[in-house]
């Protein structure tokens, strides 16, 4: 199927430890992104990359780290998680240059005790 | 980006069309309308966007006002599965930035049977 796929789907960790979400997308776009959903529901942009190359970097403490091997991969690396890293977490890919808008994954819950 | 202004909540009952109201009247020339949902908790959904003139595909139709400050989404004939919230966004297509996409609180639309 073609589609934006993150893993894993729900993560469980404790405080101060260090964890990564994954993100692929099969679509052929050059544009990924992460966004943060609280749990207010309010969704927030983190990161973008177009072709491997960090262009959005919101305010994001630098615990928060994107990484992009090749365009059709963007990870999510938290060092040291807070009790307030707890959100779900959604990838997003898009062809810049075509209007469609995103195409957005399932999301990554995250929880942080 | 122009800010837009939806309704908090709307119901609509089963089988009936839902409209969904978007007022955005500071929209510059080059700014499309797009429109997403996001069905409880899953990743948002791309609807269909516009930039003039009114739109329809396989999921809704937009209707864009002649002064571009306001704009309807309809869903022809509501199901249970249409109810999610609903964000309308006013954004370039294009930038140096790629296509950042600012969420707000969205219309909670429940479809009631």
């Amino acid at each position: 199927d073609t589609a934006v796929s993150q893993t894993p789907k729900y993560l469980v960790t404790q405080m101060g430890n260090d964890k990564s979400i994954k993100c692929e997308q099969n679509l052929g776009h050059d544009t990924m992104y992460w966004y943060k959903q609280d749990s207010k529901k309010f969704l927030k942009i983190m990161f973008s990359y177009n072709n491997k190359e960090l262009i959005i970097n919101e305010t994001v403490p630098n615990r928060f780290s994107p990484k992009s091997p090749d365009k059709a991969h963007l990870n999510l690396h938290i060092n040291s998680l807070e009790l307030g890293d707890s959100a779900v977490y959604f990838c997003a890919s898009s062809q810049v240059s075509a209007p469609y808008g995103y195409t957005f994954g399932s999301g990554t819950r995250l929880t942080v005790v | 980006d122009a800010k837009t202004t939806q309704p908090t909540s709307m119901d609509c009952a089963e089988g009936r069309a839902a409209n969904l109201p978007c007022n955005h009247s500071t929209i510059s020339g080059n700014e499309y309308v797009y429109w997403y949902r996001q069905i409880h908790s899953q990743g948002p959904q791309y609807i269909i966007h516009g930039l003039k003139n009114n739109e329809t595909n396989e999921m809704a139709s937009l209707i864009i006002t002649e002064d571009r400050k306001s704009s309807t989404l309809i869903l022809p004939h509501a199901t249970l599965r249409d109810t999610a919230v609903y964000y309308c966004i006013v954004r370039v297509h294009y930038n140096n930035y790629g296509q950042n996409f600012v969420f707000g609180p969205g219309t909670r639309l429940s479809v009631l049977p």
